[in-house]
């Protein structure tokens, strides 16, 4: 267990509607990242985020967005959501952002299938 | 862009040999880092490679970093059916703002045959 929490685990839904992934990462890690993993792209990074604010984008669609809290728990938000985007999401955490070994310990994903 | 290949991308092997799966990135990075993912499941950190010339062994793995050349190989001794899994190596890539993404390969899924 890497202390990494996504909920949920499986999410289907239909093409057009939105959905919220959510992560809560390991105790004392401020930084976030959300990677997508699919069959044809591989693992993709689409965003980072530390304490609370946004450090680094890669290839996130306009249709996704994400934030982090205060508490430091992570949403990512899918909308107007196409066959394409199945595929399973992961969140990770690490320690520093910039500095150091930013060792990324990965939760368990959640597996998003639109229909 | 940072681009990470591995080769291969598939490997079936018989229990008890020895294969090495390899690692190339295109820009300079000193930090790579080694995964293992079982099928449906999480992302497991194996090795964390941190300077030219780093080693580091856990079990029947052992991973190496040589930054001149830009090449990582994961070596695996004496495999074992539970080894199969598909491995992803990733490098530490630093973003304009200062903070840093992993880049991952497209992985290299390893069978071992009885």
């Amino acid at each position: 267990d890497s202390g990494v929490t996504q909920t949920p685990k499986h999410l289907i839904t239909a093409t057009g509607q939105r959905v919220t992934l959510r992560c809560s990462p390991r105790s004392g890690d401020l930084s976030v990242y959300w990677y997508q993993q699919s069959l044809d792209q591989g693992l993709q990074f689409l965003i980072q985020y530390y304490n609370g604010e946004e450090r680094a984008k890669g290839n996130i669609l306009e249709r996704f967005s994400a934030q982090q809290f205060p508490d430091l728990h992570s949403e990512l938000n899918l909308s107007s959501l196409e066959l394409g985007d199945s595929a399973l999401y992961f969140c990770a955490s690490s320690e520093f952002a910039g500095q150091g070994v930013p060792e990324a310990f990965f939760g368990q994903g959640t597996r998003l299938t639109v229909v | 862009e940072l681009k990470v290949e591995q080769n291969p991308l598939f490997l079936s092997m018989q229990e008890g040999k020895n294969y090495t799966i390899y690692c190339n990135y295109s820009t300079t990075s000193d930090r790579l880092y080694w995964y293992r993912q079982d099928p449906g499941k999480s992302l497991e950190s194996l090795f964390v490679l941190l300077s030219n010339g780093a080693v580091k062994q856990e079990g029947r793995l052992m991973a190496s970093l040589d930054t001149k050349a830009r090449l990582s190989t994961l070596h695996i001794t004496a495999a074992v059916h539970d080894l199969s899994a598909t491995y992803f190596c990733a490098v530490d890539m630093f973003t304009q703002g200062g903070s840093e993404k992993l880049v991952f390969g497209k992985g290299t899924k390893l069978t071992v045959n009885p």
